[in-house]
């Protein structure tokens, strides 16, 4: 059973909408990230948070912002949406935890987006 | 410079049979995590198994084993007595400690599993 939540999964919109996705998360968890695919790539870092009021861009440029009012809520907007928008959105959170690496990642389901 | 490689974009294997997926990672980090994911057609990434750069021994999760050669940089993933339900992308990834970024992500390998 998933504890983290996106919505929405598919979503198809005109040039120039606004869109929000949406990222629930209900572990508690710290960090939280937001990663873009493209069909059959590999992910790419594009958004994370580090705790409430803390958002920091990734390795990949992107023209999205985030917010991180509540623990829980992670939400990605799009002011003015593009076709090259149209992707697959991945949002994720871990615990900090140890002092190597075993911060494992929990995944939501995604949110594929197709901008006409 | 890539830091996950994996070289095989596709694989195939007969049901039951074990198959290895390789990785080779690109680090100058001492301390770093491992992982392995799955991707099913649904998109939803699912965490295999982890690997620490400091752990002695090979991890292991039930069907799945990573084969972890540190002086070869390499963390190959072994799926045994494979099942119709493996296939799928699996993405090997890298958390490098000293880095306050996240994972790095391979380009994937797609496996079929055949009947």
């Amino acid at each position: 059973e998933a504890d983290i939540y996106q919505t929405p999964r598919y979503l198809v919109i005109g040039t120039g909408k606004k869109i929000t996705l949406e990222c629930s998360q209900t572990m508690g968890h710290d960090k939280m990230y937001w990663y873009q695919q493209d069909p059959g790539m590999e992910l790419h870092l594009i958004h994370y948070s580090y705790g409430v009021n803390s958002t920091e861009k990734g390795d990949l440029s992107s023209e999205s912002t985030v917010s991180r009012i509540r623990t829980e809520h992670f939400p990605l907007t799009l002011e003015s949406a593009r076709p090259s928008h149209t992707s697959q959105y991945l949002c994720a959170s871990s615990v900090t935890s140890g002092p190597s690496g075993a911060n494992v990642l929990t995944f939501g389901a995604g949110s594929r987006l197709t901008v006409l | 410079a890539q830091k996950i490689t994996q070289t095989q974009p596709g694989m195939f294997v007969q049901e039951k049979e074990a198959v290895t997926l390789d990785c080779t990672y690109d680090t100058s980090d001492p301390s770093y995590g491992l992982f392995w994911y799955k991707q099913p057609s649904s998109g939803e990434m699912i965490f295999l198994i982890y690997q620490g750069s400091y752990d002695q021994q090979n991890a292991t999760e039930g069907r799945y084993s990573l084969n972890f050669q540190k002086a070869r940089k390499s963390a190959n993933l072994v799926i045994s007595a494979s099942q119709l339900g493996d296939s799928a992308m699996y993405f090997c990834a890298m958390r490098e400690v000293s880095s306050a970024r996240q994972l790095t992500f391979g380009s994937g390998t797609q496996l079929t599993v055949l009947p």
